[in-house]
C-alpha cells in the first residue's frame, strides 16, 4: 500500500536523543492513527488524530511521547529522550472516516535506540 | 474487554497445499469487524480480508477465505494453494462497531516449504 507515506523507514538514535517520525495519510483521508509494534508482538494502538486535534491518546505513554497532525503537513510522532525500550516499529494508518472497515497502513518506521 | 488470541506462533505448510491459521476473539460488542493482515519480512502491513459480525457468508478474497464461526468466536484464515511468497507473519485483528481502535493478536509466522 503506497498510499500512506512514512519516513524515515529506519531511524537510529542514541539514548537521550529525540526521534521524529512522519506520516502523510492517503489522499482524502483526514483520520490518522499511530500503532507501535514491539519485536515479535502485534500492533498496539497509541493515538488517533484528526486535523489539528488529538482525539484519543490513551495508548501513548504519558511522558516523552507526543503526536500532532497540523492543518498543513504530515502527522508527526515525537519521542523525546529515547530509551532502549522505545526500539520498535511505528506504524501510521489512515482512514477516510472514523468507523471505516479498513485501515490503510504505511510501511512503518523502525526505530533503533543504541 | 476485547481480545484476540492467535495460539500458533509458527506454522509450516508445503507449497500448493492449504493451511489454516487460527484466531479466536473475545468481545461484548454486538457488532464488530474481523481482519487479517500479512506482514512480510520487509515489514509492511498488507490487508488481506475482512469479515463483519453480521455477514451471513464467510468472506473470500482470491486464495484467502475466512472461516467465521460466530458461536465459537473464531475467525480462522484459510490460505489455499500456498505459494512461497505467502511466507510471512499473519495478524488477526478486531474492531468494535463505533470504535476506531484495532486490537491485534500476536501473530503467526507461516513458512511455505518448496
Amino acid at each position: 500500500n503506497a498510499g500512506v507515506m512514512q519516513n524515515p523507514r529506519h531511524l537510529v538514535r542514541r539514548r537521550g536523543q529525540e526521534a521524529r517520525l512522519r506520516c502523510s495519510p492517503m489522499k482524502g483521508h483526514s483520520h490518522v492513527y499511530w500503532y507501535r509494534q514491539l519485536p515479535e508482538e502485534g500492533l498496539k494502538f497509541m493515538v488517533y488524530l484528526q486535523k489539528e486535534n488529538i482525539i484519543d491518546e490513551s495508548g501513548m505513554p504519558k511522558e516523552r511521547f507526543s503526536a500532532e497532525f497540523p492543518k498543513e503537513g504530515p502527522s508527526i510522532l515525537r519521542i523525546q529522550q529515547v530509551v532502549r525500550g522505545d526500539s520498535a516499529a511505528y506504524f501510521c494508518a489512515s482512514s477516510q472516516s472514523r468507523n471505516t472497515g479498513e485501515l490503510f497502513f504505511g510501511e512503518g518506521s523502525r526505530l533503533t535506540v543504541l | 474487554a476485547q481480545k484476540i488470541t492467535q495460539t500458533q506462533p509458527g506454522m509450516f505448510v508445503q507449497e500448493k497445499e492449504a493451511v489454516t491459521l487460527d484466531c479466536t476473539y473475545d468481545t461484548s460488542d454486538p457488532s464488530y469487524g474481523l481482519f487479517w493482515y500479512k506482514q512480510p519480512s520487509s515489514g509492511e502491513m498488507i490487508f488481506l480480508i475482512y469479515q463483519g459480525s453480521y455477514d451471513q457468508q464467510n468472506a473470500t478474497e482470491g486464495r484467502y477465505s475466512l472461516n467465521f464461526q460466530k458461536a465459537r468466536k473464531s475467525a480462522n484464515l484459510v490460505i489455499s494453494a500456498s505459494q512461497l511468497g505467502d511466507s510471512a507473519m499473519y495478524f488477526c485483528a478486531m474492531r468494535g462497531a463505533g470504535t476506531y481502535k484495532y486490537i491485534f493478536g500476536t501473530g503467526t509466522r507461516l513458512k511455505v516449504l518448496a
